[in-house]
């Protein structure tokens, strides 16, 4: 199946700075996912991406979709002690229906 | 809060034990999941249904049984556990199976002793 690599492991910021979290996989992707799981929680979907250089915004976050359809960005702008969680991107499975695989995830830690 | 009901949030179970972890959605959504997720680890697919069929089986041990009684209702059969099978059991269900969102439940708690 498709798999992707995802960049940092870990990100720790004071509150008020920005976080920018990364994707990138060898083949071309058909869409990929946002997620995010607070401590203790379960993974809450944040955005779907499909076009080639697709930019969507929520509030402070805003999520690209890389030209080549091989990375993907989620981006924070002045981080809120409310952002602590672990962000996964995910993407299909090609032909393998309904198969989401998960990057390893970026630990965000936000310090007040 | 989820539309993904999981019971119960927690399990302590024996090596010798059998017990099943259950999830209900009525949002319609045709498509269901197991994922298991062990700490500061993403989730890892295990089993997906797909209109009440088993579609994918991520080649998890036998000890490991899914079951899809209906489109709502989706368990998840423990036997023989052993305890590296200690995780978080996250049930999610999606509108169909193609790229759509995962709506996760709370997930189980599963520590086996």
């Amino acid at each position: 199946g498709q798999q992707v690599m995802q960049i940092p492991q870990y990100q720790h910021v004071q509150e008020g700075e920005d976080f920018t979290t990364y994707c990138n996989s060898s083949t071309t992707l058909s869409n990929i996912q946002w997620y995010k799981q607070r401590p203790g929680g379960h993974p809450v979907f944040l955005i779907q991406l499909v076009k080639s250089g697709e930019v969507k915004k929520q509030k402070r976050l805003t999520f690209q979709f890389g030209e080549a359809k091989k990375n993907s960005s989620l981006h924070i702008t002045a981080t809120q002690t409310t952002d602590v969680g672990t962000y996964f991107c995910a993407v299909g499975g090609g032909t393998s229906y309904g198969k989401l695989t998960f990057g390893q995830g970026t630990i965000l830690t936000v310090h007040p | 809060d989820t539309e993904v009901t999981q019971t119960p949030k927690h399990l302590v179970m024996g090596m010798t034990n059998k017990k099943s972890l259950k999830c209900e959605q009525h949002m319609g959504h045709r498509a269901m999941y197991w994922y298991k997720q062990k700490a500061k680890k993403p989730p890892e697919l295990m089993f997906v249904y797909s209109y009440e069929k088993l579609s994918i089986n991520e080649s998890v041990p036998s000890r490991f049984s899914p079951e899809c009684p209906n489109s709502s209702l989706l368990n998840l059969h423990l036997h023989a556990l052993q305890p590296e099978d200690s995780a978080l059991y996250l049930c999610a269900s999606s509108l169909g199976p193609i790229n759509s969102p995962l709506h996760f439940g709370n997930g189980t708690r599963l520590t086996v002793t």
